[in-house]
């Protein structure tokens, strides 16, 4: 049973260019999370994604958005990058209280 | 406005003993807590987690105990091994919709 898997492993973006960031959950699990971690600190929540809608929002500008599709797998666009938008990008599904973390998208912006 | 604090970056322990991680909280709202191992290059990887309302929760080498009225978790890991080397984060949910709020880690470091 695969886990949470994301793609790409790496990308490297400029100021300015527009990303986009892929995410399929656990089998089973229907909700899905995106997080930011910034080096050296612990991951921040972007956003979670139910039943293909936005469900809840953390503190991060309109320039992030997202999107679940019926199979539930999700993407995560970040428009207009800024230098502070290098991280890595995590994306977890839930089961119950639990979220099961993917191996994450490591997004750099020169 | 940190909500969830690992007040100790760092932490440096013997094989065979006790490691004994840190984190502290402030939003009473929150009713679940729960532990990360993280490795570099790879996402966190769920260890443990406590339910409000309980105050102990033990799986295998790794216990967490909460403590509602100092809003104070902590994970006790007995014994611990050079594979245990990580970083740690508490996270914290208060909600149904699942919206966890971490800590800042803290790297374990086992030494042989």
């Amino acid at each position: 049973d695969a886990g949470v898997t994301q793609s790409p492993t790496h990308l490297i973006k400029t100021r300015g260019q527009q990303v986009t960031l892929r995410c399929s959950p656990k089998s089973g699990h229907d909700t899905v999370s995106w997080y930011q971690q910034a080096l050296g600190q612990g991951p921040q929540f972007i956003f979670q994604y139910y039943e293909e809608e936005e469900r809840q929002r953390g503190n991060f500008p309109d320039r992030f958005s997202g999107h679940q599709f019926p199979n539930y797998s999700s993407e995560l666009n970040v428009n207009a990058l800024l230098l502070g938008d290098s991280a890595l990008y995590l994306c977890a599904s839930r089961e119950g209280d639990t979220q099961y973390f993917g191996p994450g998208t490591r997004l750099t912006v020169l | 406005d940190q909500q969830v604090k690992q007040n100790s970056p760092s932490l440096s322990v013997q094989e065979g003993r006790i490691s004994i991680l840190n984190c502290d909280y402030t939003n009473s709202m929150f009713d679940y807590f729960l532990w990360y191992k993280k490795y570099p290059a790879e996402g966190p990887t769920f260890l443990i987690s406590i339910s409000s309302i309980k105050d102990k929760n033990e799986d295998g080498r790794f216990t967490v105990f909460l403590n509602k009225s100092a809003k104070h978790l902590s994970l006790h890991i007995v014994p611990s091994q050079p594979g245990d080397s990580a970083v740690y984060f508490c996270a914290s949910g208060g909600t149904s919709y699942g919206k966890l709020t971490f800590g800042q880690g803290t790297i374990l470091t086992v030494h042989p």
